[in-house]
């Protein structure tokens, strides 16, 4: 258990919908990350917040939006979903002094 | 553009040998590289790490190299037992101190160690 937890475990919803993934961080550690893993595309970094600021920005697209709230934990906003957007989708976190980031169970999004 | 590469999909060992994963990067701006290890339905689990200014670190069973001139890591785990048996991935980094960047994988190895 890395102490990294998101809710919820699977998500099953239509494309044009709107979902929100939740991640609450390991005790203590102030950075959060968002990954997208695909089929084909492997693990791809989306998103990172430290202490409630938005810090880089990968491969996310418009349609996402995420946010880190003053406790920590983080949501990952996914709208007008599509087939494609279907992925397991993975927060990590870490302490702010170093590399090492700690991943969460993942949340399972199906588009029908 | 594949900043990290491992180019072996799968690798199958005996219990009780060594078993190696190769890791290529093209990005010298890299210089803290992990490995973690995933089984299915649960997230990637950190498993070993190393900075650029070294090349070698070990922790137990596993021991990860680098070769900074060849842009080359490797993992080694001795002795391999039936629950390394797992997706590998190797992961890189440019971090430049305060505050952590983002993660680039590859696109994993998945090892079965036999019995």
């Amino acid at each position: 258990d890395s102490g990294v937890t998101q809710t919820p475990k699977h998500l099953i919803t239509a494309t044009g919908q709107r979902v929100t993934l939740r991640c609450s961080p390991r005790s203590g550690d102030l950075s959060v990350y968002w990954y997208q893993q695909s089929l084909d595309q492997g693990l791809q970094f989306l998103i990172q917040y430290y202490n409630g600021e938005e810090r880089a920005k990968g491969n996310i697209l418009e349609r996402f939006s995420a946010q880190q709230f003053p406790d920590l934990h983080s949501e990952l906003n996914l709208s007008s979903l599509e087939l494609g957007d279907s992925a397991l989708y993975f927060c990590a976190s870490s302490v702010a002094s170093g590399a090492t980031q700690y991943f969460g169970p993942g949340t399972r999004l199906t588009v029908l | 553009d594949q900043q990290v590469k491992q180019n072996s999909p799968s690798l199958s060992v005996q219990e009780g040998r060594i078993s190696i994963l190769n890791c290529d990067y093209t990005n010298s701006m890299f210089d803290y590289f992990l490995w973690y290890k995933k089984y299915p339905a649960e997230g990637p689990t950190f498993l070993i790490s190393i900075s650029s200014i070294k090349d070698k670190n070990e922790d137990g069973r596993f021991t990860v190299f680098l070769n900074k001139s060849a842009k080359h890591l490797s993992l080694h785990i001795v002795p391999s037992q039936p629950g390394d048996s797992a997706v590998y991935f190797c992961a890189a980094s440019v971090n430049s101190g305060g505050s952590n960047y983002k993660l680039t994988f590859g696109k994993g190895t998945l090892l079965t160690v036999n019995p």
